[in-house]
């Protein structure tokens, strides 16, 4: 696998709470990406960003920010965390444009529960 | 914005049955496929993929299919074993300057039952 890890790797948590879920790469890859997954739902675009301190939104992303402060990690925030994103949240990384095709490597996941 | 359908839901085979999964997709402009294999509690794996220069791929017993004039592209898996059982994600990207956000199906269920 890619050198990408999430942390933590599992919470519980309460509904009001903020929450801050850290992605961490060691590829030095340009992109990262923050997706949830739900059943029934797929994966789904949160936040993405596309250089430090460049970041833009996906298709779910009320809820949620991010920031980039540095290559390597990408941090996603729940600032006032609601039982609706109780989900399994995945990062995922890709390297440049210039290749031929543009795999994205994903990282072990973190299941959050919001209670 | 692109969405994309996928059928199947689910999807069970005798292991040595060849197994088909197909996708459609909205935005024309998409021209990046890749499928994707998540085992139970595991994190997504990238298995094949395909650009919309190319009809077809082939890699073993994975082969994708793509037709863009109808947006449509499917994942055939000849030969199915039960280590095959897992759940697909099919997706679709295009180029931009943000890189490739992809968007994915909902996914298919398959079970290779020995």
């Amino acid at each position: 696998d890619a050198g990408i890890t999430q942390s933590p790797r599992h919470k519980v948590t309460e509904t009001g709470t903020p929450v801050t879920l850290r992605c961490h790469q060691t590829e030095n890859h340009r992109y990262m990406y923050w997706y949830r997954q739900d059943p029934g739902h797929g994966l789904r675009l949160i936040h993405y960003s596309y250089g430090v301190k460049d970041t833009d939104k996906g298709e779910v992303s009320d809820g949620y920010s991010v920031s980039r402060s540095k290559t390597e990690d990408f941090l996603l925030t729940l600032e006032s965390a609601t039982s609706s994103q109780t989900s399994v949240y995945f990062c995922a990384i890709s390297e440049s444009m210039a290749r031929s095709y543009n795999e994205q490597f994903f990282g072990p996941g973190t299941r959050l529960t919001v209670l | 914005g692109e969405n994309v359908e996928q059928h199947p839901s689910t999807l069970s085979v005798q292991e040595g049955d060849s197994a088909v999964i197909k996708c459609t997709y909205s935005d024309s402009a998409s021209n990046y496929f890749p499928w994707y294999k998540q085992e139970l509690g595991k994190r997504p794996q990238l298995i094949i993929d395909i650009r919309s220069n190319v009809g077809e791929k082939k890699d073993q017993r994975i082969a994708v299919t793509l037709n863009k004039t109808a947006k449509h592209f499917s994942l055939h898996i000849t030969e199915t074993q039960p280590e095959d059982s897992a759940v697909y994600f099919c997706a679709a990207s295009w180029d931009s300057n943000s890189g490739y956000a992809l968007n994915f199906g909902k996914g298919t269920s398959l079970l290779v039952t020995p």
